[in-house]
């Protein structure tokens, strides 16, 4: 699967948008960029995927560049239980395969 | 989305002792499992890919007679620590494959997590 690169950490204040970045430059054709979150002490929450559209669900939005080598994944309105590790990670869709998760986006909402 | 649990949450158990945690797909079926283990501040590592009916595959590095997985059903993968020691203390972490009805791709949907403490 192809590497993916985030920022360590991101800050962002209750109401607002944010905004989480994410370079996958040797993403393959068969391969769909997954977003997930971890909330300390807790599983990782599935939180959208996209192949080259931007897609939006109940939770966020994600956008792909035309190129597909990155994208942003958008929560329209942070809330302080935002508060956590956002994983981006690319991923072929179909048929067995693992998931492997590198260090993440620290996102802080504060008041 | 699909309900994965673990049980137990929490665990303490003295070195040298088993411990069995418990994943369970609630409302859907699922004939691959995954074991991750997670370290404090440290990303997720899978430490195996258990397939229902047959033998794991552990990734390099994870020793499969310390680290036991069986995947007797459609709904339930354990995974057994056994003769635990200090260093085994970390947060355990299963999931589990569905092919999504609306999008037709796979998505993995994760347990709560087990804390494994050894003394």
């Amino acid at each position: 699967d192809a590497k993916t690169t985030q920022p360590t950490s991101m800050d962002c204040a209750e109401g607002r948008a944010a905004n989480l970045p994410c370079n996958h430059s040797t993403i393959s054709g068969n391969e769909y960029v997954y977003w997930y979150r971890q909330i300390h002490s807790q599983g990782p929450q599935y939180i959208i995927h996209g192949l080259k559209n931007n897609e939006t669900n109940e939770m966020a939005s994600l956008i792909i560049t035309e190129d597909r080598k990155s994208s942003t994944l958008i929560l329209p309105h942070a809330t302080l239980r935002d508060t956590a590790v956002y994983y981006c990670i690319a991923r072929r869709a179909s048929g067995y395969s693992t998931l492997t998760f590198g260090k993440g986006t620290m996102l802080l909402v504060s008041p | 989305g699909a309900v994965v649990s673990q049980h137990p949450s929490r665990v303490i158990c003295k070195s040298g002792t088993s411990v069995k945690i418990e994943c369970r797909s609630l409302d859907f079926q699922a004939t691959t499992m995954f074991w991750y283990r997670q370290f404090p501040k440290k990303s997720l590592m899978l430490m195996a890919t258990s397939n229902e009916g047959s033998k794991a595959t552990y990734e390099q590095g994870v020793e499969k007679d310390k680290f036991l997985i069986n995947h007797a059903s459609l709904t339930l993968s354990t995974l057994t620590v056994t003769s635990a020691h200090p260093e085994d203390s970390s947060f355990y972490i299963c999931s589990a494959d569905l092919i999504s009805r609306t999008s037709g791709v796979n998505e993995q949907f994760f347990g709560p997590g087990t804390r494994l403490t050894v003394l």
